[in-house]
């Protein structure tokens, strides 16, 4: 059973384009949770969704962010716009039930 | 808002020290994990901790939910090379119904043989 897989591991975009980071979660995982992690700290929750359904967006900022998690393939969280602040490692996590998360290794945005 | 404070926020030990870290929080949690990140990796669970008072092992490492409900701590014990990364205390957040995860500021470990 293959883990949470992300792609892709490094993107970098000059500021002003997006961003399209992808997370398939684990076989049987309907939860997806996206978090954001500056260097030097702590992970950041952004977003949690199941199947077609955003769940808590509470992390995510209101502008420029978007997620989804369709009924077939990944799940997308999508930057328009970077910029430079954008800049860090956001990791997804998936789980079966919505208890114990395991999480994938993570996209590295660089924003130039 | 809920946080999680870590300490210390590195150590430098040599290899087959004991290591102690800790995790306090403002507000009761009513699950602890603990996370380690290897570099360029994402988080690995190493411990669950579910019950005030808790005590729970997983090989050299030791965890405890502390009776207060506002701190957590991790043990490791005999270090090895392979220790080396950040371990990261986290609980789920307000609200509680979607097990999103607070996570602690990391504590980094740095083994030498």
């Amino acid at each position: 059973n293959a883990g949470v897989m992300q792609n892709p591991r490094h993107l970098v975009r000059r500021r002003g384009q997006e961003a399209r980071l992808r997370c398939s979660p684990m076989k049987g995982h309907s939860h997806v949770y996206w978090y954001r992690q500056l260097p030097e700290e702590g992970l950041k929750f952004m977003v949690y969704l199941q199947k077609e359904n955003i769940i808590d967006e509470s992390g995510m900022p209101k502008e420029r962010f978007s997620a989804e998690f369709p009924k077939e393939g990944p799940s997308i969280l999508r930057i328009q716009q970077v910029v430079r602040g954008d800049s860090a490692a956001y990791f997804c996590a998936s789980s079966p039930r919505g208890d114990e998360q395991f999480f994938g290794p993570g996209t590295r945005l660089t924003v130039l | 808002g809920q946080q999680l404070n870590q300490s210390p926020q590195s150590m430098f030990i040599q290899e087959g020290e004991d290591v102690s870290m800790n995790c306090t929080s403002s507000s009761i949690f009513n699950t602890w994990l603990w996370y380690k990140q290897d570099p360029g990796e994402g988080p690995v669970l190493l411990i669950a901790l579910y019950k005030a008072g808790e005590l729970t092992s997983n090989g050299r490492l030791t965890a405890q939910f502390g009776t207060t409900r506002k701190d957590s701590f991790l043990n490791i014990s005999a270090s090895i090379p392979s220790d080396v990364g950040i371990y990261f205390c986290a609980g789920p957040g307000f609200p509680y119904n979607t097990d999103k995860l607070i996570f602690g500021t990391g504590t980094r470990l740095q083994v030498f043989p």
